[in-house]
C-alpha cells in the first residue's frame, strides 16, 4: 500500500527563521509528487509537481526538493502570510492508477 | 484569473436525503476530479473525469455516489443516500493538459448530516 507521511505535523517558526518540511513516501515507483499549500476553509492551491530524483523546483521563498525516498520544502526567511498548512501527495507508476495519496500535512505558523 | 467554483458552501442534510454538490470547473480544462476531507484528516481522491465519462474511481466512490457533467460548464457529485460518515469538506478540483498535474481545487463545500 502507497504510503504518505508528513513531518512534522506542526512547525511555530518566527518570522525570518528558514526551515524544511519533510514528506517521506513509500510508492511502487513514483509518477509524480505534488506539493499544495491549503488555508483553513478553503481548498488546496497547487505549489509544484516533481517527477524524478535530484529535480528542484522553486517559487518565491518556497523550493522543494526530491530524492528516492522523500521530498523536502524549504522555507527561506518566512512570513507570516506563509502560515498554512503544506500538503504533499505522491502518485504511483503501478497499475496504470492516476489516484494521487495524500498526506496528513505540516501546519505551519510564522509568527512576526 | 479563472479559478474553480463550488456551490453550495455549506450544506445541511438529514440522514438518508439525496444530495447535490455543485461545480464550475476552469472553463478551457478538461479533466474533473473530486475529493473529500473529513474534519482533521487528509484529502482522499473520490473520483476522476474525462472526456464525459469517469476515469478512476476510488473505493470510497460506491454505489451511492455519482458524476455527471450536465451541460459544457457544470460538473456535479451526487450522493443519495446521505450517512452520517458522509459529513466532509468536498472538493472539485480541474486540471488542463494532462491529469492530475496543476490540479486548481476550488473552495470546497462543506457537508453535514444530521
Amino acid at each position: 500500500e502507497d504510503q504518505v507521511t508528513q513531518s512534522p505535523e506542526a512547525l511555530r517558526l518566527q518570522e525570518g527563521e528558514s526551515s524544511s518540511l519533510n514528506c517521506s513516501y513509500t510508492v511502487s515507483g513514483l509518477r509524480g509528487l505534488f506539493w499544495y499549500r491549503q488555508d483553513p476553509g478553503k481548498g488546496p492551491e497547487f505549489l509544484f509537481t516533481l517527477y524524478s530524483a535530484g529535480e528542484e523546483k522553486e517559487k518565491e521563498r518556497l523550493k522543494a526538493t526530491l530524492t528516492k525516498k522523500e521530498s523536502f520544502l524549504h522555507i527561506t526567511a518566512p512570513k507570516p502570510e506563509d502560515s498554512a498548512t503544506y500538503l504533499c501527495a505522491v502518485q504511483a507508476v503501478a497499475g496504470g492508477s492516476y489516484i494521487p495519496t495524500f498526506g496528513r500535512g505540516t501546519s505551519l505558523i510564522v509568527h512576526p | 484569473e479563472p479559478e474553480v467554483t463550488q456551490t453550495p458552501s455549506h450544506q445541511v442534510t438529514q440522514m438518508g436525503q439525496e444530495v447535490i454538490l455543485r461545480c464550475v470547473p476552469i472553463s478551457n480544462h478538461l479533466y474533473f476530479y473530486w475529493y473529500r476531507q473529513i474534519l482533521g484528516q487528509k484529502v482522499e481522491f473520490l473520483v476522476s473525469f474525462y472526456n464525459n465519462e469517469i476515469s478512476e474511481k476510488s473505493e470510497i466512490f460506491d454505489d451511492q455516489f455519482s458524476v455527471e457533467r450536465p451541460d459544457g460548464s457544470n460538473f456535479t457529485l451526487k450522493i443519495r443516500s446521505t450517512k452520517l460518515e458522509d459529513s466532509a469538506m468536498y472538493f472539485c478540483a480541474s486540471s488542463g493538459r494532462t491529469s492530475y498535474n496543476e490540479q486548481f481545487f476550488g473552495p470546497g463545500t462543506r457537508l453535514t448530516v444530521l
